[in-house]
């Protein structure tokens, strides 16, 4: 199975700070990742597919980079609504598998 | 508007059964493959089980291989997760999600349903 490392699983940031979470895959897996946003008491929300393709509706200072075993996540200007847990999955081959987690805190 | 509306948690004893099912809503249901993941309390995401857009080919995490089944009606529109064996570890909120074209990640997500085992 592919495992996912998230850095960090915290991270305590401002309003208008730039953020960016990294996904580690353990095996190779070319660019079939994607990033959710889930807040609580809430289903999950996809933001990034395919590694860097901002999905329809999502603001643009969310941005996804990387191939291969190494990706990113990067907001560039903090906005409130954006304090929540971010999650990376792969859709390389089953299992699919997510990372566990990186929750998003308010400094 | 694309819906998946997921019924059927509950609570239920250790060694327990439990269906649970999601209708789908405004798309095409039968040309899609479909999952269901899972979130403990407090918890991350747990990648449950896939089904083939014909359900022919489904897939199950190794955690509920052998005790949960995935199926697919669709001429109604509609998902199940059968689950048997019901350990205390199953509990936690379970999510029916889309899967986009091509491997492209999930959506839309169900607003999820409650699975509880407990005596």
């Amino acid at each position: 199975d592919i495992q996912l490392t998230q850095s960090p699983s915290f991270l305590s940031a401002s309003v208008g700070d730039r953020v960016t979470i990294t996904c580690r895959a353990s095996q190779g897996i070319s660019s079939y990742l994607a990033w959710y946003q889930q807040t609580p008491g809430k289903a999950p929300n996809l933001l990034i597919y395919t590694a860097s393709t901002l999905q329809s509706g999502v603001p643009s200072r969310f941005s996804g980079s990387g191939s291969g075993t190494e990706f990113t996540l990067t907001i560039s200007s903090l906005q409130p609504e954006d304090f929540a847990t971010y999650y990376c999955q792969q859709l390389n081959s089953y299992p699919y598998t997510f990372g566990q987690g990186t929750k998003l805190e308010i400094k | 508007e694309v819906q998946l509306l997921e019924s059927g948690g509950g609570l239920v004893q250790p060694g327990g059964s439990l269906r649970l099912s999601c209708a789908a809503s405004g798309f095409t249901f039968s040309s899609y493959v479909m999952n269901w993941v899972r979130q403990a309390p407090g918890k991350g995401l747990e990648w449950v089980s896939g089904i083939s857009s014909s359900g022919g080919t489904t897939y199950h995490a190794d955690s509920v291989e052998g005790r949960f089944t995935i199926s697919r009606d669709n001429s109604k529109n509609t998902l199940f997760l059968q689950m048997n064996s019901l350990r205390a570890e199953d509990t936690a909120v379970y999510y029916c999600a889309k899967e986009r074209w091509l491997q492209s990640g999930f959506d839309p997500w169900g607003q999820g349903t409650l699975v509880t085992v407990s005596s």
